[in-house]
């Protein structure tokens, strides 16, 4: 069962362009909704993270969309640029837990 | 900086070979965890370590087994490597979760140890 979904699998964009990808989740008890982004050969790194309790969060050209009642948040890059291409994954922890659940990632390509 | 070190990049090992993943992190954490990495199905827990010497099964244990006999260090064991078992294996740490709202329990990963099973 996979507890958070994310959407698409793979996405390619233009520079300058708005990178979009999509995350669901089930479990109504998750307060905690991280990004990370992980380069070719290296490990994934946080990026931008969100609580329940505000519906947006902006950090320089990349902002976290959350909506509580669809039980669904997103992350927005603005102006893609190609240094940007890399596998992005949403997570998902609840209360208490130090365990995250990911959702399976996102290959961006931003072409130049 | 967090450090977290996997001592191999890159290892190459035949099918019932024994295999050992060492990471070691600075930080003074008390979790560490060992993922799976597979194009398409994301990062997968296999193990996961809230304090030395104890240990949690993830979500794909099987064939896998882990030691932690001192808090810097996180061992990952396969005991009879299978070809299935090819993949990037990434190490991370994490604090505890605490009273702190700054404490998010974020995770500090590894650059990966990429196993080709032959």
């Amino acid at each position: 069962q996979q507890q958070v979904k994310q959407s698409p699998q793979s996405l390619i964009v233009q520079k300058g362009g708005i990178s979009i990808i999509n995350c669901a989740y089930e479990n109504t008890a998750f307060d905690y909704f991280p990004w990370y982004q992980q380069f070719p050969g290296k490990g994934p790194a946080l990026l931008i993270a969100i609580r329940p309790d505000v519906s947006e969060k902006k950090e320089g050209r990349f902002t976290i969309s959350f909506n509580k009642s669809a039980k669904q948040f997103s992350l927005h890059i603005m102006d893609s640029q190609p240094g940007d291409s890399a596998t992005y994954f949403c997570a998902a922890s609840k209360g208490g837990s130090y365990i995250p659940t990911f959702g399976r990632g996102t290959s961006l390509i931003v072409h130049p | 900086d967090v450090k977290v070190t996997q001592s191999s990049r890159y290892l190459v090992k035949r099918t019932g070979e024994k295999v050992f993943l060492e990471c070691v992190q600075d930080m003074d954490h008390e979790n560490m965890f060992w993922y799976r990495q597979d194009p398409g199905l994301g990062l997968r827990l296999i193990y996961f370590s809230y304090d030395v010497k104890m240990k949690e099964k993830g979500d794909i244990p099987e064939g896998y087994s882990v030691s932690r006999e001192k808090k810097e260090r996180f061992s990952l064991i396969l005991e009879s490597a299978s070809t299935n078992q090819t993949s990037m294996y990434l190490c991370a740490s994490s604090f505890t979760l605490g009273a702190s709202d700054a404490n998010t329990g974020e995770l500090f990963f590894g650059e990966g140890s990429r196993l080709t099973v032959l």
